[in-house]
């Protein structure tokens, strides 16, 4: 029930092109939703996060859609980039107890070509 | 120094060495995590700390022995490493309460156990 499955594991795109990247979850004590982007020799940094009581959120070229009842979530980059290229990973969390941590589960990775 | 730094940022150890690795936020952050990436698989959440004191430790071997002194500083000490256990290692730190939830990670360390 802690597993976040992520759908493609590799995804080559043409430069302008939507890059889009899918995940579900199953535990619905989630209520934290992010997508970070690795480069290589650098850890995974923040690129945009969602909460539930929102079905979308865009920050640029980036955009998360969320969909709360088939407990689904995509990143959506518009106008792909070659400097895009990256490694992408999402991830949920929940509350947990007052005072406590949160803990992160990642999906495992999708690897984004775009190509020049 | 910036955000969160890790070294060494490679290493290389035999099975029967004892190694350290470190971490270190610059972020006035009070939780710290250990997490070790393997190739086509999620990161794996090792431990977690909350204001120096250890809360979760998610079936990680012994021959992995984790130490927080202080909230700014985390200590990751190996020893009879298996190859399997060749992965690269990162550190995270966060907030524990309030709006940011944000994980901050380092550059993480490239572990070959030989």
């Amino acid at each position: 029930q802690q597993q976040v499955k992520q759908s493609p594991q590799s995804l080559i795109v043409q430069k302008g092109g939507i890059s889009i990247i899918n995940c579900a979850y199953e535990n619905t004590a989630f209520d934290y939703f992010p997508w970070y982007q690795q480069f290589p020799g650098k850890g995974p940094a923040l690129l945009i996060a969602i909460r539930p009581d929102v079905s979308e959120k865009k920050e640029g070229r980036f955009t998360i859609s969320f969909n709360k009842s088939a407990k689904q979530f995509s990143l959506h980059i518009m106008d792909s980039q070659p400097g895009d290229s990256a490694t992408y990973f999402c991830a949920a969390s929940g509350s947990g107890s007052s005072g406590s941590a949160r803990q992160l589960t990642f999906g495992s990775g999708t690897q984004l070509t775009v190509l020049p | 120094e910036t955000g969160v730094t890790q070294t060494p940022r490679h290493l290389v150890m035999g099975m029967t060495n004892k190694k350290s690795l470190k971490c270190e936020q610059h972020l006035g952050h009070n939780a710290m995590y250990w997490y070790k990436q393997s190739a086509k698989k999620p990161l794996e959440l090792m431990f977690v700390y909350n204001f120096k004191e250890q809360t979760e430790n998610n079936s990680v071997p012994s021959r992995f022995s984790p130490e927080c002194p202080n909230s700014s500083h985390l200590f990751l000490h190996l020893h009879t490493l298996q190859p399997e256990d060749s992965a690269l290692y990162l550190c995270a730190s966060s907030q524990l309460s309030g709006a940011e939830y944000e994980q901050y990670f380092g550059p993480g360390t490239r572990l070959t156990v030989t």
